[in-house]
């Protein structure tokens, strides 16, 4: 079955605590993305990257950090987070403009 | 600056009539424009698409319109049914680019029995 999975789904942390959210897809994407969703703030891209080794900001890429050392791997990583990183979280990987959803992380830091 | 505008944030509609979505643009660069639905707890899923050579794509009870000179498309579902209560997202490309998706702030669509 074609998907894209993150892992963890739910996650309550303190502030400063390093985490890693993962992405993993199964369709061979070349492009993959991470969101944030915000009520009345819609979807908002944090990175994206167009193949192995190339990633490159998004509209709010402030606090996070990522990698592609593999095609289907593209990890979000907060090394110090914060109170206003509390949002939910979607990685997405494309085939032409197509974007295909994982389910969703949503991430509280106290 | 916002480049993919949903101007009403909520909508509601009785079962069996139609549902109308709206979506305006302002960056004429882009040249495929793609709607999402989501449910809560759940990512987005794809709806439906349509390129800039084209002014209307249908599949079933969805279509979309897309007027390029008033860069507006618009989602009409008829007849809406109950299940497809859920927040759509509007969003846009430049094909041959970064395949970066603009993404718009959503609707809430509410559809009544």
């Amino acid at each position: 079955e074609a998907q894209v999975t993150q892992n963890p789904r739910y996650l309550i942390t303190v502030t400063g605590k390093k985490l890693t959210v993962t992405c993993s897809q199964n369709m061979n994407h070349e492009y993959m993305s991470w969101y944030r969703q915000d009520p009345g703030l819609g979807l908002r891209q944090i990175y994206y990257s167009m193949n192995v080794e190339v990633t490159d900001k998004g509209d709010v890429p402030e606090g996070y950090k990522v990698s592609r050392k593999e095609k289907r791997n593209f990890p979000l990583i907060l090394e110090s987070p914060s109170p206003n990183q509390t949002s939910l979280y979607f990685c997405a990987s494309s085939f032409y403009g197509e974007l295909f959803f994982g389910e969703g992380s949503r991430l509280t830091v106290l | 600056d916002q480049q993919v505008k949903q101007n009403s944030p909520s909508l509601s509609v009785q079962e069996g009539r139609i549902s109308i979505l709206n979506c305006d643009y302002t960056n004429s660069m882009f040249d495929y424009f793609l709607w999402y639905k989501k449910y809560p707890a759940e990512g987005p899923t794809f709806l439906i698409s349509i390129s800039s050579i084209k002014d209307k794509n249908e599949d079933g009870r969805f279509t979309v319109f897309l007027n390029k000179s008033a860069k507006h498309l618009s989602l009409h579902i008829v007849p809406s049914q109950p299940g497809d209560s859920a927040v759509y997202f509007c969003a846009a490309l430049t094909q041959g680019g970064s395949e970066k998706l603009v993404f718009g702030k959503g609707t809430k669509l509410t559809v009544n029995p």
